[in-house]
Order: structure tokens, then sequence, then C-alpha cells
């Protein structure tokens, strides 16, 4: 079956660091990929995705890059905010005609907290 | 102008009693879904609805039992409450179709004593 690992947590890191989340995935075709975002208390908010190999991924600072080969979405921003400090998901959509259509699987979560 | 809204958000009860968590969509989606997420914070899915017929059900107790009377509403029952089931859960709902971004509720926390 489907299955995404992230680089375990939590993270911490001082504002304006660089910051890079690790996630790689295991699926049969070609699953679409997405990175989600918790804010303590808060439900689940897209922060970006990408359907296709090679496609790139980009919101509020924040990229990811489809790499087929490595089976990799790792998620990067440049400089983080305090604001930014959440939980990170990173998750894979099944594609069409699999048994996993449909649902998102996701990985474990990384737990971010930025210090001023 | 919510997108996804469940009720209630807190839940708090003892076992053995019987529970239900509601949730809307007015995104004009055709799938919902629901996720639950444990103390340590790991997602996953239980159930998925698309055009009010059930396409996903994870191996979850039959004491859970889902129902969609219409497309832009998928409520969560559940029988004789265990203390395992203590966590929060989240609605989601989708268009049909790949790479289509599914749209969370707030989550209800659920608490079983």
């Amino acid at each position: 079956g489907n299955s995404v690992t992230q680089m375990e947590g939590p993270v911490t890191l001082s504002e304006e660091a660089f910051l890079t989340i690790n996630c790689t995935y295991t699926a049969t075709g070609y699953p679409s990929l997405f990175w989600y975002v918790q804010y303590p208390g808060e439900g689940l908010q897209l922060l970006l995705k990408a359907t296709k190999a090679d496609d790139k991924g980009s919101n509020k600072g924040f990229e990811a890059t489809y790499r087929k080969e490595t089976t990799s979405f790792h998620l990067e921003k440049g400089s983080v905010q305090v604001s930014d400090s959440a939980v990170y998901f990173c998750a894979l959509r099944g594609n069409a005609g699999g048994t996993s259509y449909g649902k998102l699987t996701f990985g474990q979560g990384t737990i971010l907290t930025v210090h001023p | 102008d919510t997108a996804v809204s469940q009720t209630p958000k807190y839940l708090v009860t003892q076992m053995g009693n019987d529970k239900s968590i509601k949730c809307e969509q007015n995104l004009g989606h055709d799938t919902m879904y629901w996720y639950k997420q444990d103390s340590k914070k790991f997602l996953k899915i239980m159930f998925s609805y698309n055009n009010k017929e059930l396409i996903i059900n994870e191996t979850v107790p039959n004491r859970f039992s889902p129902k969609s009377p219409d497309k832009a509403h998928l409520n969560l029952h559940i029988n004789s409450l265990e203390l395992g089931d203590s966590a929060v859960y989240f609605c989601a709902s989708s268009h049909a179709g790949e790479g289509e971004t599914q749209y969370f509720g707030p989550g209800t926390r659920l608490l079983v004593l």
C-alpha cells in the first residue's frame, strides 16, 4: 500500500533560519503530493501541492518539488517566521484505478517551533 | 462563508454512550471524508463517500457508522464509545478527481471518560 515518511521532529529554529522538512513516499503509479499545515487548535490547511513529476508547488514562501526519481517531496522555506510554528504534514493521494484512489495517506507530521 | 463545518467542536462523554458528529460543506464537492487524528497527531482515513455512496471504509469498527443524507453532509455516529475512541475527528471534502485538494473542517475533539 501507499506510505509517507517524514523526518522526525520536533524541529526548532530561530527566526529567519532556513527550513527543510524531508518527505519520501511509496506508491504505485503517479500519486499527487501535498503539504498541509495545522496551526495549534485548528484544522488542516493546504499549504501547497504538486500533481505530476517535476512540478513545484509554492505558497507563502514555502516550496516543494515532486521528485519521482527519489520519490521525495521535501518542504523548504528560505526564512522562517515565528508565525510558521505549526505541525506540517506531507500527504499523497493515490491515482485512479488503484485501491488507494481518493484517500489521503499522511506522514506522521513534523512539529516546527520558531523562536524570535 | 465557512467551507467545511463540523459540530460539535468539543465532545466529552462517558464510556458506553452513543454520540454523533455532524459535517457540512458548502463548496459544491461530491466527495466527503472522515479522518481520525490520534494523540500523536497521526492522521488516518476512516471513510469516504462519493455522491452519497460509501467508497472507502478503512477497517473501522462497526460501532462507527457514517451517514450521508445528501452530497453536502456526512455525519458520523459512534455507538458504545470506548476510551480508545478519544481523538480529534476531521471531516473533509473535495471534488472527485486526481490531484483534487481536500478541504478540512476545524475538527471535533472527542474525549471519552
